[in-house]
């Protein structure tokens, strides 16, 4: 069975620029994650997925990020325009369905670096 | 709001000592809580959940408690070995969050041979 998918691995930019990192999940899993992890800090969720819909965006800062999902599989995260704190992994995760199963499977995130 | 501390930070120890490792949640109002792995620019990988009704998980040379009544779990690793150096993250599901982690900032551990 295949893994969660990400790309770029690596991504350097400028403050103001702006970036996008995709996310392709297990097949089947309808929930899909996305997670910010600062150096030296615990994964923080920035927005939870059920198929298509958006079920938690709270700590999402809506003014420069913005998440879709289209058809219910891959998924993109885009930052306009970034800020040195932006600096961080952004992890992409998934899972079969919170209510069957609750072990999240991540993918080998995005490293982002804002100069 | 839920907070979860990991202490220590980091920890090394000599091969083949028994590790443990502890995780502190102010909000006993849980419905599980899961121990990761994460190894240098990988992702995390789970390797025990502990649902709120039971008091501990097995798998191997690891073993994981959890007291919810005092808000801790504690994650056990018999006989470690070089391979365990990693960092290990615990996270908590609320009983209101669907799905949704709230993660501790890790025990970076580092066996030494």
């Amino acid at each position: 069975e295949a893994g969660v998918a990400q790309s770029p691995r690596y991504k350097i930019i400028e403050k103001r620029q702006s970036v996008a990192f995709w996310c392709n999940p297990i097949s089947g899993h309808a929930t899909l994650y996305w997670y910010q992890q600062i150096l030296g800090q615990g994964p923080k969720l920035l927005i939870q997925f059920q198929n298509n819909g958006v079920v938690d965006d709270s700590q999402l800062p809506k003014d420069r990020f913005s998440a879709e999902r289209l058809k219910g599989v891959d998924s993109t995260l885009k930052i306009q325009p970034a800020k040195l704190e932006d600096s961080a992994v952004y992890l992409c995760a998934s899972s079969l369905d919170p209510d069957r199963e609750e072990t999240q499977y991540f993918g080998p995130g995005t490293r982002l670096l804002v100069l | 709001k839920q907070e979860v501390t990991q202490i220590p930070a980091a920890l090394s120890v000599p091969e083949g000592e028994n590790l443990v490792l502890n995780c502190s949640f102010t909000d006993s109002a849980i419905y599980n809580l899961q121990w990761f792995r994460q190894d240098p620019g990988k992702g995390l990988t789970s390797l025990l959940l502990i649902q709120s009704s039971q008091r501990e998980q097995t798998s191997g040379r690891l073993n994981a408690s959890l007291d919810k009544s005092s808000g801790r779990s504690t994650l056990y690793i018999a006989a470690s070995q070089p391979g365990d150096s990693a960092t290990y993250l615990c996270a908590v599901r609320h009983s209101n969050s669907w799905g949704k982690f709230q993660f501790g900032a890790g025990t970076q551990v580092v066996v030494t041979p």
